[in-house]
């Protein structure tokens, strides 16, 4: 089965710029989680979607947005982009089940995209 | 709000040596708490998943346990190997009635061969 899939890998942007990055879940997931690595902060949750559905959102601001297609495929934008918004941005699928109960499952991580911003 | 906290820090220990890596949380009301492994420059590889209901996990030389009470989770290696050197991370998911997941910082960990 293959994993998460993030493209692109790394991108080079400056500030002001714009950018999306996106993420391919494993088969079958409907979950996917985005997340923000940096040095100083650690990593942090920026928003998940289920269903296409934004379930929960990151203390972010409103210049990072996210989708969800209907095949799983999420999508992560950044708008005028800021040099702290330099980060490794990893994306995170997993298996929920509803019916007899929410049931939360392990997260699987994609190797993520390096964003640059200079 | 959850707080998730990773000690110690840093961690070096010869080849061979058994180890405990320690996660605290501030909220007792989680989904499960997760440990990951993560590689200089890589993405996270899980490690061990254990549910609220569950006191314990194993994985090979791998042993995690859970004790929500307390909100504390420990991470055992068992004969420790040049190869377990990374940063391991330790994630609480589902806070405030949401399915967040809110990592620790880390613990880096060098085996020395």
């Amino acid at each position: 089965k293959a994993g998460v899939t993030q493209t692109p890998r790394y991108l080079i942007k400056t500030r002001g710029q714009q950018v999306t990055l996106s993420c391919s879940p494993i088969s079958g997931h409907r979950s996917v989680s985005w997340y923000q690595q940096t040095p100083g902060q650690g990593l942090q949750f920026l928003f998940e979607y289920f269903s296409e559905t934004q379930r929960n959102k990151g203390n972010f601001p409103g210049r990072f947005s996210g989708r969800q297609f209907s095949n799983s495929r999420s999508e992560m934008n950044v708008s005028t982009l800021e040099l702290g918004d330099s980060a490794l941005y990893l994306c995170a699928s997993s298996l929920l089940t509803s019916g007899e109960g929410i049931r939360t499952d392990t997260q699987y991580f994609g190797p993520g995209t390096r964003l640059t911003v200079l | 709000k959850q707080e998730v906290t990773q000690i110690p820090a840093a961690l070096s220990v010869p080849e061979g040596e058994n180890l405990v890596l320690n996660c605290s949380f501030t909220d007792s009301a989680i989904y499960n708490l997760q440990w990951f492994r993560q590689d200089p420059g890589k993405g996270l590889t899980s490690l061990l998943l254990i549910q609220s209901s569950q006191r314990e996990q194993t994985s090979g030389r791998l042993n995690a346990s859970l004790d929500k009470s307390s909100g504390r989770s420990t991470l055992y290696i068992a004969a420790s190997q040049p190869g377990d050197s990374a940063t391991y991370l330790c994630a609480v998911r589902g806070v405030g009635g949401g399915f967040k997941t809110i990592f620790g910082a880390g613990t880096r960990l060098f085996v020395k061969a």
